[in-house]
């Protein structure tokens, strides 16, 4: 059963300090995005790659926060320093273009920053 | 640009209760469209979808959702609703063949959150 994984699951970090997220998308997929869940805000998307290459990070406070794919196994979102606010559920999906762009979402990672 | 609509961030039904989740879009071209549904604190999981074809789509958990071109809505419905179904609901819609940064992407609604009383 082919799923999203993301590490770490969670993670309570200090102002100031850097955080970095992990996701390994599926097998086969050819896109990744980068989404930032929180109860004001609901649903953004911070950042997609296609084919391994950045396409659209406008969603991304890119003072602070970077987002790369190092290989297709693997896709990291970067937040130095971190603050307060930054605190929310990420969320990494993958998807095919070749299937309706369906994307498969995995079990997210909740920051606080305190 | 697509962009999605769902009509009321919370609805509350009693269990056994119809359920209908509205959902209007925009497009410029017929789209894919999606329903995921959020347990808490899980990630978003696919409920149904609308690609070609029959435009009465069913999904998982017995939803099942109407693709209606002409009123541009797909709203999701479940004949008899469980306490298991409180969760929050989201409508989503990709264009097909989207040009440039679109191409790949699904555009999300903000939400509905189904509150189901005993």
């Amino acid at each position: 059963d082919a799923r999203v994984t993301q590490t770490p699951r969670h993670k309570v970090t200090e102002m100031g300090q850097e955080v970095t997220m992990r996701c390994q998308p599926i097998l086969g997929h050819n896109t990744v995005f980068w989404y930032r869940q929180t109860m004001m805000q609901g649903l953004e998307l911070l950042a997609y790659f296609r084919n391994r290459a950045p396409l659209d990070d406008s969603g991304m406070p890119k003072d602070r926060f970077s987002a790369e794919m190092p290989d297709a196994t693997l896709a990291t979102l970067k937040i130095q320093p971190s603050e307060p606010r930054d605190s929310a559920v990420y969320f990494c999906a993958s998807g095919r273009t070749a299937s309706y762009n369906e994307q498969f979402f995995g079990p997210g990672t909740r920051l606080t920053v305190l | 640009a697509q962009s999605v609509t769902q009509l009321g961030s919370h609805v509350s039904v009693s269990e056994g209760a119809l359920v209908l989740l509205r959902c209007n879009y925009s497009s410029s071209v017929p789209p894919y469209l999606f329903w995921y549904v959020q347990y808490p604190n899980q990630g978003l999981q696919l409920l149904l979808k609308y690609t070609t074809g029959a435009t009465l789509v069913k999904g998982i958990n017995g939803f099942e959702a109407e693709f209606k071109k002409s009123e541009t809505s797909f709203h999701l419905t479940k004949p008899s609703a469980h306490m298991s179904d409180a969760a929050e609901y989201f409508c989503a819609v990709s264009t097909p063949n989207a040009g440039g940064t679109s191409y790949g992407k699904l555009t999300f609604g903000q939400g509905t959150i189904l509150t189901v009383h005993p």
